[in-house]
């Protein structure tokens, strides 16, 4: 299983681009989800999904939009690329429940926006 | 705002020296999962608490969830320097379908 895949690894982007930044899962996931890491900011949760179709905001969602059309795939969009988002950019999956919730992630996607 | 607060933000000790890390939240979780992630790496699972008063150990290291599910620890007892890494809590609140993670705590061990 490849698990959960993040494209591209390394990005640069000029204030003002646009960009999707992909995810895939092949483990039937329902719940997927973005987060940025910054530095003494911990994991912050951009945008999730508990199914195809259905997408809610999370704790920082300004200058993102997400979309969920299938199962597996999970892209995260940057509409106009500001500085403020120069990030590491980490994809998860989970099956949510009362059961057991694991997420895994992707390998990240390091973005800088000069 | 940040909804799990974890100390201490850095971590250095001696090799074979023990080291703790905690993660404290003000409202009650469902549940609480601990991950690791090496320096440039992915966060990785290591373990999920649910019930009050929890405790479960993985070789060197003791996972514990407080009795009011508010809290949680991580203990590692004699480091190796295999266990460099950020070590990040993640909680989902009570009713709540996400993952929220705490700040991270970034352990250095000294050969």
């Amino acid at each position: 299983n490849a698990g959960v895949t993040q494209t591209p690894k390394f990005q640069v982007l000029k204030t003002g681009q646009s960009m999707t930044l992909q995810c895939a899962q092949d483990m039937n996931h329902e719940y997927m989800s973005w987060y940025r890491q910054d530095p003494g900011m911990g994991l912050r949760l951009i945008h999730y999904s508990v199914g195809a179709g259905i997408t809610d905001q999370g704790e920082v969602p300004n200058g993102y939009n997400v979309s969920r059309s299938t199962t597996e795939d999970f892209p995260l969009r940057l509409l106009s690329a500001a500085p403020s988002q120069t990030s590491v950019y980490f994809c998860a999956s989970s099956r949510p429940g009362t059961g057991f919730t694991e997420a895994f992630f992707g390998q990240g996607t390091r973005l800088t926006v000069v | 705002g940040q909804q799990v607060m974890q100390i201490p933000q850095y971590q250095h000790v001696q090799e074979g020296e023990d080291f703790t890390t905690y993660c404290n939240s003000s409202t009650t979780l469902s549940n609480i999962q601990w991950y690791k992630q090496r320096p440039g790496g992915h966060p990785v699972f290591l373990i999920q608490l649910v019930k009050s008063g929890e405790v479960k150990k993985q070789k060197r290291l003791t996972f514990q969830f407080g009795e009011a599910k508010k809290n949680s620890s991580l203990h590692i007892t004699a480091t190796q320097t295999t266990d460099v890494g950020t070590y990040f809590c993640a909680a989902m609140k009570t009713g709540a379908n996400n993952l929220f993670f705490g700040t991270g705590t970034r352990l250095t061990v000294i050969p």
